[in-house]
């Protein structure tokens, strides 16, 4: 599988703290995004970074990349009870199936006002 | 208003029972994506149609059938030979070169019994 895999599972912090989510993956990656999901709800795209990217910013959010450890990271700051939700990272690949995306099994985020 | 609509939101068949969920875009997206979620996992792609009148199978394609008629829609047939029906089930839609940007729909949550 070409899964990417969230850690932690599941992760509970007080309003105002910073979340911290990381993903790994095995092969290379062309990019990678990140995606939100509220409880019995579709799915959002977040933020995508390329391979060729270090850090990325969208508003409260801070995605690293680390291409070398084949490991992504999301920061939520500033968290607020309306960032409870699950978070997936979906690496892209080059090759056959490319334009396939595969999802972990997320990381559960309950921010607790 | 654009987006991605899914009906019904829960639906309840009987064991041996064909279903067809709904899946329409006004996106003007040409690619369109089937997953199936169970609870606490990740997504799991089941088809994809990159264009009208073509569609390829995912990784759990068997006991599902798809078609591609239109640009707009892509329903999904849950036949009685999906041994495990129950599951939440999203539907998503890209352009052909965006396709790691995904928009998806509400989600219908199949029940059967």
């Amino acid at each position: 599988s070409q899964q990417g895999e969230e850690d932690p599972q599941a992760l509970s912090i007080q309003e105002g703290e910073n979340a911290t989510m990381n993903c790994s993956y095995k092969t290379s990656i062309n990019n990678l995004q990140w995606y939100r999901q509220n409880s019995g709800r579709g799915l959002v795209h977040l933020i995508l970074i390329r391979s060729n990217e270090r850090e990325k910013h969208s508003g409260r959010l801070r995605v690293t990349l680390d291409t070398s450890k084949k490991s992504s990271s999301l920061l939520i700051t500033a968290s607020r009870a309306a960032d409870t939700a699950s978070y997936f990272c979906a690496p892209s690949y080059s090759g056959a199936g490319s334009y396939q995306l595969t999802f972990g099994k997320g990381t559960k985020l309950s921010v607790i006002p | 208003d654009g987006g991605i609509t899914q009906s019904p939101k829960y639906l309840f068949r009987k064991e041996g029972q064909n279903v067809t969920l709904s899946c329409e875009q006004n996106l003007n997206h040409d690619a369109m994506y089937w997953y199936r979620q169970d609870p606490g996992q990740g997504l799991r792609l089941i088809y994809y149609s990159q264009i009208v009148n073509d569609f390829q199978k995912g990784d759990i394609a068997e006991g599902y059938s798809v078609s591609r008629e239109k640009k707009e829609s892509f329903p999904l047939t849950v036949t009685s030979a999906q041994k495990n029906p129950t599951a939440f089930y999203l539907c998503a839609s890209s352009t052909q070169t965006s396709y790691h940007e995904q928009y998806f729909g509400p989600g219908t949550r199949l029940t059967v019994t």
